[in-house]
């Protein structure tokens, strides 16, 4: 069963405009980690942020910020004031403490246009 | 302090041939996890240790793979015969325990761009 869904296959903006992607996740642990990297077009996969489900508090970091939602099992992020340097792809994940193996979701194509 | 340390990071082989990937975790990191990703698959999970000893190996695709870790610093992905279907990335990826804060955050290598012909 899929446990993460990215239902934005691609996501295509002009410089300056702010991104948001949305992620849904299913688990039937209480304790659970989730996650968002980056991929850029050179391939490495880049740690963004994470947030323990314990702790629905909601963030910003620098021009990232993201969204928490446990009565709706989303997680979403948001890039503001989107950069070229953006342009990625973007995985949200999943981490569950019974089970302690990341599991992706299909990712997200982000393309910020000059 | 250095990353996850992958090599080689292009391997372009031909069907038959036996194929070996390496990692050098993090330092001081005991849990170690390989990931492939594919078009089709998207991004698995292979197999992970904690201190060297493997604990789930259920994404294994079949007896032609195999992983090995002979100690803190060293893994292995070995894929023997290799076959045009294994062409991939394969993502090394390293962590602490986890429930220690952000400490358990997985942190991958640059891959190794596996091409079977």
């Amino acid at each position: 069963a899929q446990k993460v869904t990215q239902a934005q296959t691609e996501i295509s903006v002009v410089e300056k405009e702010d991104v948001t992607l949305d992620c849904v996740y299913e688990t039937r642990d209480t304790t659970y980690y989730l996650f968002w990297y980056k991929q850029p077009p050179s391939g490495e996969l880049v740690f963004l942020i994470r947030r323990n489900s314990f702790d629905e508090q909601n963030e910003i970091s620098g021009r990232y910020s993201w969204n928490f939602q446990k009565s709706t099992s989303s997680f979403n992020f948001t890039i503001t004031a989107s950069q070229v340097v953006d342009s990625a792809v973007y995985f949200c994940a999943l981490s569950e403490f019974t089970d302690y193996k990341l599991s992706f979701g299909a990712g997200t194509t982000v393309t910020v246009r000059a | 302090d250095a990353g996850v340390i992958q090599s080689p990071r292009h391997e372009v082989t031909e069907m038959g041939q036996e194929v070996t990937l390496r990692c050098k975790p993090i330092s001081g990191h005991d849990y170690l996890f390989w990931y492939r990703q594919t078009m089709m698959r998207g991004l698995e999970l292979l197999i992970y240790f904690n201190n060297n000893v493997p604990i789930d190996d259920s994404g294994m695709p079949e007896d032609r793979f195999s992983a090995k870790m002979p100690n803190a610093s060293f893994s292995t992905l070995k894929i023997q015969p290799s076959e045009p279907r294994d062409s991939a990335v394969y993502f090394c990826a390293s962590s602490l325990a986890p429930g220690q804060g952000m400490t358990d955050t997985q942190y991958f290598g640059p891959g190794t761009r596996l091409t079977v012909l």
